[in-house]
């Protein structure tokens, strides 16, 4: 399975301000996707990063507020920007290789706006 | 509205029994369902699966059962160990491939004391 390098794993961030995800993979994968899992919660599709073109997002999030790149089919990041408490939250890089297989986590940024 | 639902947020077993975790789902139109592991500080890690086809899995310890005129889901570890303690998600998705995306429930936490 890939190999998911997730950073920062963790931060505090003041309010206001904005925070970028690097998610790297060892191979080159299909599909890209950011989750968000805020506390007691479920874990919530933020949006499918697409290749070349402008993220798919899931209803009840945007690109002001969660900007995502995805230069090449190994690499994403995803921007919290203008973050208030709300925002505190584990966001999670998954991808899926296209195949008959689950799709594989890093290991989370662990994300606190005080 | 959740269209995957983990009831029990807690579960406490004894070593060497078995445990048994549920999910219910409302969503017809899924099709595959899975089960994945998650420890403090650690990404989600998969762990079995099922497909609709099929009513029962098994991999080892693990066994998921699915009830599907029901929409319910159920893993079976036995016998249980110190190290199955972990939080642990159901989800499902429509298809297997890795294009489509995963809905999860809020989990629950699978405490197994020596």
């Amino acid at each position: 399975s890939a190999v998911i390098s997730q950073k920062p794993s963790r931060d505090i961030c003041q309010r206001g301000t904005s925070l970028t995800i690097q998610c790297q993979v060892d191979s080159q994968v299909t599909m890209m996707f950011w989750y968000r899992q805020q506390p007691g919660q479920s874990l919530t599709l933020i949006a499918t990063a697409n290749q070349g073109s402008e993220a798919t997002y899931e209803s009840g999030f945007v690109i002001d507020k969660f900007p995502i790149s995805r230069p090449n089919l190994t690499f994403s990041t995803l921007t919290v920007s203008n973050m208030s408490p709300e925002d505190s939250s584990i966001y999670l890089c998954s991808v899926g290789t296209g195949s008959n297989s689950p799709l594989h986590f890093g290991n989370g940024t662990r994300l606190t706006v005080t | 509205d959740q269209q995957v639902k983990q009831n029990s947020p807690s579960l406490s077993v004894q070593e060497g029994r078995i445990s048994i975790l549920n999910c219910d789902y409302t969503n017809s139109m899924f099709d595959y369902f899975l089960w994945y592991k998650k420890y403090p500080a650690e990404g989600p890690t998969f762990l079995i699966s099922i497909s609709s086809i099929k009513d029962k899995n098994e991999d080892g310890r693990f066994t998921v059962f699915l009830n599907k005129s029901a929409k319910h889901l159920s893993l079976h570890i036995v016998p249980s160990q110190p190290g199955d303690s972990a939080v642990y998600f159901c989800a499902a998705k429509r298809d297997r491939t890795g294009y489509s995306t995963l809905t999860f429930g809020k989990g629950t936490m699978l405490l197994v004391s020596p």
